[in-house]
């Protein structure tokens, strides 16, 4: 079993919707980030997060240390946010900054 | 503030060949990762550094792979005798430090090996 795990491994959409993906994971974590990728592209930082709740326009991250779980939400939902969603963990210690990754969520949005 | 650059960008090499890949943290960072990611695969985590020092390579292949960050330059990412299974896309991300803000990746260099 992986220390990370995303779920839905694909997701499709229509432009607008709400959409969630989810993230759990096994180990006790410093920091979760979630991560965004486009095909052949580079890798951007959406959110790092060890608590509670963060948005930025039109996404939302939310954790739960408790039950090790952390969902990405995005709000009215447009064809550029097509991408891979990549939820990722840092488990401290002293590799801080170490990130452990998951499978990563291929997100569509159609017009 | 550049941010964090890699070089260069696409990589071809043939097998038996060697593999450079530099990275230059954005400034003020004094921490490196290297990952990697192989088609069709998540990414994996190869070895953290900061100035001088190799913190973490519990993820470097034990053969034809190493690392340095150097007191001056970038960070290079080394594999010698290239195969076709280190056809991938390598990414380096770094970080001011703990209690900061979050890692920034390089766009990466894709590797080809013929």
């Amino acid at each position: 079993k992986n220390e990370v795990e995303q779920s839905p491994q694909n997701l499709t959409a229509q432009e607008g919707e709400f959409i969630t993906i989810n993230c759990s994971y096994s180990v006790g974590i410093s920091a979760l980030h979630w991560l965004q990728q486009h095909p052949g592209g580079g890798i951007v930082s959406l959110f790092m997060l060890s608590s509670g709740k963060k948005k930025h326009g039109r996404l939302i991250a939310t954790i739960n240390i408790q039950e090790k779980h952390s969902s990405l939400h995005i709000t009215a939902s447009h064809p550029r946010d097509s991408a891979v969603y990549i939820c990722a963990v840092d488990a401290g210690g002293t590799s801080y900054g170490k990130l452990t990754f998951g499978q990563g969520t291929i997100l569509t949005v159609h017009p | 503030n550049a941010g964090v650059m890699q070089n260069p960008r696409h990589l071809v090499r043939r097998r038996g060949q060697e593999a450079r890949l530099r990275c230059s943290p954005m400034k003020g960072h004094s921490h490196v990762y290297w990952y990697r990611q192989l088609p069709e695969e998540g990414l994996k985590f190869m070895v953290y550094l900061q100035k001088e020092n190799i913190i973490d390579e519990s993820g470097m292949p034990k053969e034809r792979f190493s690392a340095e960050f150097p007191k001056e330059g970038p960070s290079i990412l080394r594999i010698q005798q290239v195969v076709r299974g280190d056809s991938a896309a390598y990414f380096c991300a770094s970080w001011q430090g703990q209690g900061t803000d979050t890692q920034y990746f390089g766009p990466g260099t894709r590797l080809t090996v013929l």
